[in-house]
C-alpha cells in the first residue's frame, strides 16, 4: 500500500468553525490531491499540488484552502465549515501528472 | 468538459457468474483511463491504466479493455471477495485532472 496517512479519520464539528485535515505521504511523490466523495456525485477534485508551495484549484474549491510547506504534507482547511461540506475527504498522491493516483483511507467529516 | 458514465449503477451476481461493467467516456485527447476498486470505508485502490484503443490488461479474474468511446471491466467467475464499488476515471488533453464516474456497486453472492 502507498504510504498515505490521513488525519483525523473521523471528525464532527459545528457550523462556522475552522477545520484542518492533514495528509502525510512517505513516497516522496510530487503531486498531491484532495477529493471529496458524496453519494450521487462520485469523487470530485477540491485542490491539488504539483510541488512545495505550488497549488491549484479543482472543480469544487469554494470554501476550501490548501497549503503544502513540505513535500510530504498537504493540508486542507475549511475556514468556516458549513453543513454542505459534510462528506468523506480523500487525499491522493501520484508521481507524475498522468500517473495513477493512490489514495488514503479518507476522513469522514460531519458538520452539524 | 470530460465526462464519464458508468453502467450499471449496481450489479448483483452469483458466484461464478461472469459479467462486464461499462465505462463510457467523452474526453478531448485521452491520456489515460483508470480503473479502481473501492471497499466500504476505504480509499479507492488502483487496478489498471489503459492508454489507447485496443489495449487490454488483466489481473486475476479481472480484465479491462478499451475502445475509443468506452472501457469494459470483465469479471470472470467472480467470488464474493470481488464485491466492491468499481470506479472508472479518465484524464485527457492538457488538463491533467482525473474525471471520475460514479461507480458500479458489484455484489457477488456465494
Amino acid at each position: 500500500d502507498a504510504g498515505i496517512t490521513q488525519s483525523p479519520r473521523h471528525k464532527v464539528t459545528e457550523t462556522g468553525t475552522p477545520v484542518t485535515l492533514r495528509c502525510h505521504q512517505t513516497e516522496n511523490h510530487r503531486y498531491m490531491y484532495w477529493y471529496r466523495q458524496d453519494p450521487g456525485h462520485g469523487l470530485r477534485l477540491i485542490h491539488y499540488s504539483y510541488g512545495v508551495k505550488d497549488t491549484d484549484k479543482g472543480e469544487v474549491s469554494d470554501g476550501y484552502s490548501v497549503s503544502r510547506s513540505k513535500t510530504e504534507d498537504f493540508l486542507l482547511t475549511l475556514e468556516s465549515a458549513t453543513s454542505s461540506q459534510t462528506s468523506v475527504y480523500f487525499c491522493a498522491i501520484s508521481a507524475e501528472n498522468s500517473s495513477p493516483l493512490h489514495f488514503g483511507n479518507g476522513t469522514r467529516l460531519t458538520v452539524t | 468538459e470530460d465526462q464519464v458514465t458508468q453502467s450499471p449503477e449496481a450489479l448483483r451476481l452469483q458466484e461464478g457468474e461472469s459479467s462486464s461493467l461499462n465505462c463510457s467516456y467523452t474526453v478531448s485527447g485521452l491520456r489515460g483511463l483508470f480503473w479502481y476498486r473501492q471497499d466500504p470505508g476505504k480509499g479507492p485502490e488502483f487496478l489498471f491504466t489503459l492508454y489507447s484503443a485496443g489495449e487490454e490488461k488483466e489481473k486475476e479474474r479481472l480484465k479491462a479493455t478499451l475502445t475509443k468511446k468506452e472501457s469494459f471491466l470483465h469479471i470472470t467467475a467472480p467470488k464474493p471477495e470481488d464485491s466492491a464499488t468499481y470506479l472508472c476515471a479518465v484524464v485527457g488533453g492538457s488538463n491533467y485532472k482525473l474525471t471520475f464516474g460514479k461507480g458500479t456497486l458489484l455484489t457477488v453472492n456465494p
